[in-house]
């Protein structure tokens, strides 16, 4: 079975502030997806960041990156100079490659910030 | 670029009642999930598609069914509406499973159901 855990429910920081959004995961595949997705208080999810379990490079987008620890199952999230639009709840996914390619989401962490 | 389409956007039913909801998923792609969120919950996987044969079944009531059609399109149909089924439901599309070479699934902007 798989598993996300995300132990962080709620993250408070002010602007301009480094924030790290956490995730741990767990599954008996030997390959798989990892995402991020980010929920605005309008509700869409908005895709941040797929990653295969094969490729361990730490990635940058801006001030979004992304790393991969397959040591640890973490897949940790950090947002560099945080900004009030940032305001989301983020949610970490998991999901098998192939046929059976559902997402399992972790329960999302809500992060605010403050002006 | 085109998006996957739901609709209704918002909803509301009393409880006894049918609701329908409606995907239409990008372009060529073959693929279509169903996703229900709760109040302040995650995301849970109800039943995907692939190529107009259901191709995976998650928590997805009895009450409930699903089918793609022709067109790509999918439908959920939800009978005897519960208190517990108001809930965001989204859909998602892809282009083969696992979302192919992208591993990307696309997602709507979710159907509201509220049911009195």
């Amino acid at each position: 079975a798989q598993k996300v855990t995300q132990a962080q429910t709620e993250i408070s920081v002010v602007e301009k502030e480094d924030v790290t959004l956490d995730c741990v995961y767990e599954t008996r595949d030997t390959t798989y997806y990892l995402f991020w997705y980010k929920q605005p208080p309008s509700g869409e999810l908005v895709f941040l960041i797929r990653r295969n379990s094969f490729d361990e490079q730490n990635e940058i987008s801006g001030r979004y990156s992304w790393n991969f620890q397959k040591s640890t199952s973490s897949f940790n999230f950090t947002i560099t100079a945080s900004q009030v639009v940032d305001s989301a709840v983020y949610f970490c996914a998991l999901s098998a490659i192939g046929a059976n390619s559902k997402l399992t989401f972790g329960k999302g962490i809500t992060l605010s910030v403050r002006p | 670029a085109a998006g996957v389409i739901q609709s209704p956007r918002h909803l509301i039913k009393e409880k006894r009642e049918t609701a329908t909801l409606k995907c239409y998923p990008i372009p060529r792609h073959d693929t279509v999930y169903w996703y229900q969120q709760g109040p302040g919950q995650d995301p849970q996987f109800l039943i995907s598609f692939y190529e107009k044969m259901q191709s995976d079944k998650g928590s997805i009531p009895d009450r409930f069914s699903a089918q793609q059609f022709s067109d790509y399109h999918s439908e959920l149909n939800m009978s005897s509406l519960e208190l517990g089924d108001s809930a965001l439901y989204f859909c998602a599309s892809s282009l083969g499973l696992a979302g192919g070479l992208s591993g990307e699934l696309f997602f709507g902007e979710g159907s509201r159901l509220t049911v009195l």
